[in-house]
């Protein structure tokens, strides 16, 4: 089975920088994605990371330590706009996606 | 068109109704996806299409029936549905529907509300 742990909520000052982590559980590894969730919108995609290490990708970068079951995004340059939930998601077979709760981040000015 | 499309945006019915939600995409996706996501949670999943035939159906009650017409469009038939069915519907797509790692890309859902 899946299990995924994430901190349900952060707050975070605009310019700063903020690391939101999430623990998971897999039978067999195949990845882990990030998905940004805007309030009563859709998820849409961030990052998928299968190596260990870390991927840069603009103001976001995403990491990944397969040994211990461990990722986090990691935002720059923080603006309002960042607010928003963020999902934790890893496969769970073809076609299955397994997301955690999410971490529900606010940006204050 | 990097594009998935739902309608309606919002729909209210009553638990007699009968209902249909669509999706579409045109990015050429052989996979698709109906997923069911409560306030504050995360989105749990319901229907995955894989070219056109039914591959996952997570024990989804029969008063939801899925419908995937062509590799372009999903449908969900809702019919007798209960209140504790108000929820936010993601339809989602993906490439091939057969790797794992897929990226699955949501459409901006359909807000339900059954009274």
């Amino acid at each position: 089975g899946q299990n995924i742990d994430q901190p349900t909520e952060m707050t975070a000052t605009e310019g700063a920088i903020v690391q939101i982590n999430c623990t998971y559980q897999t039978s067999g590894f195949n990845g882990l994605f990030w998905y940004q969730q805007h309030a009563g919108e859709a998820p849409t995609f961030l990052s998928y990371n299968v190596l260990d290490g870390l991927e840069e990708k603009g103001r976001f970068s995403s990491f990944l330590s397969r040994s211990k079951g461990y990722s986090y995004l990691l935002l720059k340059e923080l603006q309002m706009k960042d607010s928003a939930s963020y999902l934790c998601a890893v496969p769970a077979g073809a076609n299955n996606l397994f997301f955690g709760t999410g971490t529900r981040l606010t940006v204050i000015p | 068109d990097t594009e998935v499309t739902q309608t309606p945006k919002h729909l209210v019915m009553g638990m007699t109704n009968k209902k249909s939600l669509k999706c579409e995409q045109h990015m050429g996706h052989r996979a698709m996806y109906w997923y069911k996501q409560k306030a504050k949670k995360p989105p749990e999943l319901m229907f995955v299409y894989s070219y056109e035939k039914l591959s996952i159906n997570e024990s989804v009650p029969s008063r939801f029936s899925p419908e995937c017409p062509n590799s372009s469009l999903l449908n969900l038939h809702l019919h007798a549905l209960q209140p504790e069915d108000s929820a936010l519907y993601l339809c989602a797509s993906s490439q091939a529907g057969g790797a794992v790692e897929e990226t699955q890309y949501f459409g901006p859902g359909t807000r339900l509300l059954v009274l």
